[in-house]
């Protein structure tokens, strides 16, 4: 099965600063995906197809990356963007998770 | 809008079973590859089984296979999980999800299946 590894496991960050979460694949991956889990709350899709952006989520977000390397970036912290994020891939079954990188605000 | 609400949850012995449940809504189920996804108290999220929309093929996690078993109603709009010979290791809260090619739309609000003496 291919493991992903994330990083940072937790970052804190302080309001309108950039952020950037990466996620290295131990094998090739045609897309990453990201969901972004708050508190108590069930995961969302968060960005699919490696860049795009899942609806509702605000474009100070973008990902990037191909092969076994991907990252998840927001331009601006904003205070809402406090969560844990998990990026996931299904090139092959199967599907699996990052452990999640925790993004708190500082 | 798109609901997934999971059910049949509880604290269970070790070696005895569960069955739960996910009715969805707001979205055509019987178009769908359905999942379950557990997150274990504090922990990250691990795929464990996959049914096809119509049923046709089923995948699990090596954790898992052999002992749970996904299913689907999709006149009843309705996802199954049956859970046989629990352990202390399963405990964690169960999501089901729809899939969409090679991601999770959409998610349910997960129940909580705790095994313990």
């Amino acid at each position: 099965e291919i493991v992903l590894t994330q990083s940072p496991t937790t970052i804190a960050a302080s309001p309108g600063e950039k952020v950037t979460i990466t996620c290295r694949a131990s094998s090739s991956v045609s897309y990453m995906y990201w969901y972004q889990q708050k508190s108590g709350a069930s995961p969302k899709l968060w960005i699919y197809d490696t860049s795009k952006l899942a609806s509702g989520v605000p474009n100070r977000f973008s990902g990037s990356g191909s092969g076994t390397s991907y990252s998840l970036t927001i331009n601006t912290m904003e205070t809402e963007d406090a969560a844990t994020y998990y990026c996931q891939q299904w090139s092959s079954t199967p599907p699996t998770f990052g452990a999640g990188t925790k993004l708190e605000l500082k | 809008e798109v609901q997934l609400v999971e059910s049949g949850g509880g604290l269970v012995q070790p070696g005895s079973s569960l069955k739960l449940s996910c009715v969805a809504s707001g979205f055509t189920f019987s178009n769908y590859g359905m999942n379950w996804i557990r997150q274990a108290p504090k922990k990250g999220l691990e795929w464990i089984a996959l049914i096809y929309y119509d049923s046709s093929n089923k995948y699990y996690a090596d954790s898992v296979k052999g002992r749970f078993t996904i299913s689907r109603d999709n006149s009843k709009n309705t996802l199954y999980l049956e859970m046989n010979s629990l352990r202390s290791e399963d405990t964690a809260m169960y999501y089901c999800a729809g899939s969409y090619r090679d991601w999770f739309a959409y998610w349910g609000q997960g129940t909580l299946v705790t095994v313990s003496s």
